[in-house]
């Protein structure tokens, strides 16, 4: 699981409420990424980050947002839930800049209802 | 725009036979074609990975065929066995420019392999 671990694990939820899922590493790599698996699309990439304050957008950005303020962790907060967000979410690392390979957390499963 | 096609969505292999996935791409700037293993409940897990300037790369039962004039890759699984039964999902990404290391997926190929 190369050292990731995402929180929680599960997640139930009401449509419009917050939600802030975490990654947590323990091997300072710089750099991050938070993708939503959902049947019949694969992963698909949220948000990454190449450093500490250093985010950008992946392809389904819209209605979340990220923050990285420590090297070891990536948050992920859905401002207002939609049951569109219902997915599963991982967290990826990989390894160095020299490197493409990504390793994944666990995932998070989040139901919006 | 899918930047890459995988097929089957499903597939169901005797044990002891050989699995194959497909994959296709568009985009000529990807430069490195992993595959990953995902089981139920659990975070995809890099199975083998090639690059362009290789048509074959084996690891143990795995093996990866890659065709760059078609932009088409594949995954063989020989000997295929009940652990196997898994969803596999091919990905691209490049190493330059805009959007580099970022990695496109396939939409995931379940495998069932039944004794």
């Amino acid at each position: 699981d190369a050292g990731i671990t995402q929180s929680p694990r599960h997640k139930v939820t009401e449509t419009g409420t917050p939600v802030t899922l975490r990654c947590h590493q323990t091997e300072n790599h710089r750099y991050m990424y938070w993708y939503r698996q959902d049947p019949g699309h694969g992963l698909r990439l949220i948000h990454y980050s190449y450093g500490v304050k250093d985010t950008d957008k992946g392809e389904v950005s819209d209605g979340y947002s990220v923050s990285r303020s420590k090297t070891e962790d990536f948050l992920l907060t859905l401002e207002s839930a939609t049951s569109s967000q219902t997915s599963v979410y991982f967290c990826a690392i990989r390894p160095s800049s020299g490197t493409d390979t990504q390793y994944f957390g666990p995932g998070t499963r989040l139901t919006v209802l | 725009q899918q930047q890459v096609k995988q097929s089957p969505q499903s597939l169901i292999v005797q044990k002891g036979g050989i699995s194959i996935i497909n994959c296709a791409y568009e985009n000529t700037a990807f430069d490195y074609f992993p595959w990953y293993q995902q089981f139920p409940g659990k975070g995809p897990a890099l199975l083998i990975a090639i690059r362009p300037d290789v048509s074959e790369k084996k690891e143990g039962r795995f093996t990866i065929s890659f065709n760059k004039s078609a932009k088409q890759f594949s995954l063989h699984i020989m000997d295929s066995q009940p652990g196997d039964s898994a969803t596999y999902f091919c990905a691209a990404s490049k190493g330059s420019g805009a959007g580099s290391y970022q990695l496109t997926f396939g939409k995931g190929t379940k495998l069932s392999v039944i004794p």
